[in-house]
């Protein structure tokens, strides 16, 4: 029944190593999105896709890849992880109504990644 | 670009006081939205305010946006231990959204 669920909840990893994060929701929306949100809580949004193309793409760095397979699902992919790269990561679903500004965004469970 | 300051950062109060977090913009805002995350959860919608001047109440939740559309509060009556978190506005600004930094709210029993 989870409306937007995201695998693993917690990741624990080496510096350099790369990750995945999955993300799917079952509430038939059009938008999804990555935020990070950091130790003061600070939420940041990273990438927006609207039905599997990138539309808000934030000064992240390229070491960042989402992919979006099918609307349904947005994957974050994470290269050569860095110590910086702790936090945790929010996925988000929003179906357009009258524009981004303002739809109600739902958000998952969250992934709290620790770089040792 | 824009941006949403939002005060207090930290808020403690006695179970019963009141509790308020204030969002301010220098530019003139299309909408807001307030959103709750709970210790450990995920942040969770609670309202959207459109027009000048509007009003809106759940139970012991006051949501106002300025007249100016520039500002926005959240005013919580006789804090409950259930009201612990963190609450963020959101707005958006030539599409993309931001959030306040957050305001969290503890209670003591």
């Amino acid at each position: 029944d989870t409306a937007v669920s995201q695998t693993p909840k917690y990741l624990v990893t080496q510096m350099g190593n790369d990750k995945s994060i999955k993300c799917e929701q079952n509430l038939g929306h059009d938008t999804m999105y990555w935020y990070k949100q950091d130790s003061k809580k600070f939420l940041k949004i990273m990438f927006s896709y609207n039905n599997k193309e990138l539309i808000i793409n934030e000064t992240v760095p390229n070491r960042f890849s989402p992919k979006s397979p099918d609307k349904a699902h947005l994957n974050l992919h994470i290269n050569s992880l860095e110590l910086g790269d702790s936090a945790v990561y929010f996925c988000a679903s929003s179906q357009e109504v009258q524009g981004p500004s303002t739809d109600t965004q739902y958000f998952g469970p969250g992934t709290r990644l620790t770089v040792l | 670009g824009q941006q949403v300051m939002q005060i207090p950062q930290y808020q403690h109060v006695q179970e019963g006081e009141d509790f308020t977090t204030y969002c301010n913009s220098s530019t003139t805002l299309s909408n807001i939205q307030w959103y709750k995350q709970r210790p450990g959860g995920h942040p969770v919608f609670l309202i959207q305010l459109v027009k000048s001047g509007e009003v809106k109440k759940q139970k012991r939740l006051t949501f106002q946006f300025g007249e100016a559309k520039k500002n926005s509060s959240l005013h919580i009556t006789a804090t409950q231990t259930t009201d612990v978190g963190t609450y963020f506005c959101r707005t958006s600004n030539t599409g993309k959204l931001i959030f306040g930094q957050g305001t969290t709210l503890q209670v003591k029993p």
